[in-house]
């Protein structure tokens, strides 16, 4: 069982959808999580980081749930520009990165 | 403020050859992370600097794979002989001691084809 999993999707949705990805982790010793957005044929960047109070960054809003050992991101209003691979991340003493789930937003 | 630089940005080689990649973090960062991705999966840890010193590369194939981080700034990963297996990006990443080594800057690659 990998450490950290997703759904790989694709999440294929209309311009102006809210889409939810889900992501399950099973190292209770983790300490932090992320959420990195992938374009196609680039690196990994830093999307926004998940706390348990749960954060929001504009149209995004990510939530962990140590209990259940479960990290969501939740896209409002999606963008063209969304489309992308959205990788959970988890640390203990390195990155360890799920497989992704990819976003395509159509017109 | 120039980020993680890396060569080449594409790589095709046959198998049994070898192979060299180069990075150079972002300046000031004493951090230098190494990482595999294979097609339709999330980046996996290579090899992990602290200045100089590798301090965590035991997902490092070392029958083929050696890195070096000579003077704690550039490193070259280094694959011989390469096999069709190691077809992948290669990620070189960086990020500030100490707390902050939770936020990793990713270069943008280098992408091997061994045919």
């Amino acid at each position: 069982r990998k450490e950290v999993e997703q759904d790989p999707g694709p999440f294929n949705v209309p311009e102006g959808a809210t889409v939810a990805f889900n992501c399950t982790y099973s190292n209770s010793a983790s300490q932090s999580f992320f959420w990195y957005r992938q374009d196609c044929r680039k690196e990994p960047k830093l999307l926004m980081s998940v706390y348990s109070s749960g954060n929001e960054d504009g149209r995004f809003t990510a939530q962990l749930n140590r209990a259940s050992q479960y990290i969501s991101l939740l896209i409002r209003d999606s963008k063209l520009s969304d489309s992308a691979t959205y990788l959970c991340v988890g640390y203990t003493d390195k990155l360890i990165f799920g497989t992704g789930t990819r976003l395509q937003v159509f017109p | 403020e120039a980020g993680v630089v890396q060569s080449p940005r594409y790589k095709i080689i046959e198998k049994k050859q070898p192979v060299a990649f180069w990075c150079n973090p972002i300046s000031g960062h004493n951090t230098l992370y190494w990482y595999r991705q294979n097609l339709g999966q999330g980046p996996e840890l290579l090899i992990r600097y602290e200045n100089e010193e590798a301090v965590d590369d035991s997902q490092l194939p070392k029958d083929r794979f050696s890195a070096e981080r000579l003077k704690g700034v550039d490193s070259t990963l280094k694959i011989q002989p390469a096999e069709l297996g190691d077809s992948a990006v290669y990620l070189c990443a960086s990020s500030p001691a100490g707390w902050d080594q939770e936020t990793q800057y990713f270069g943008p690659g280098t992408r091997l084809l061994v045919l």
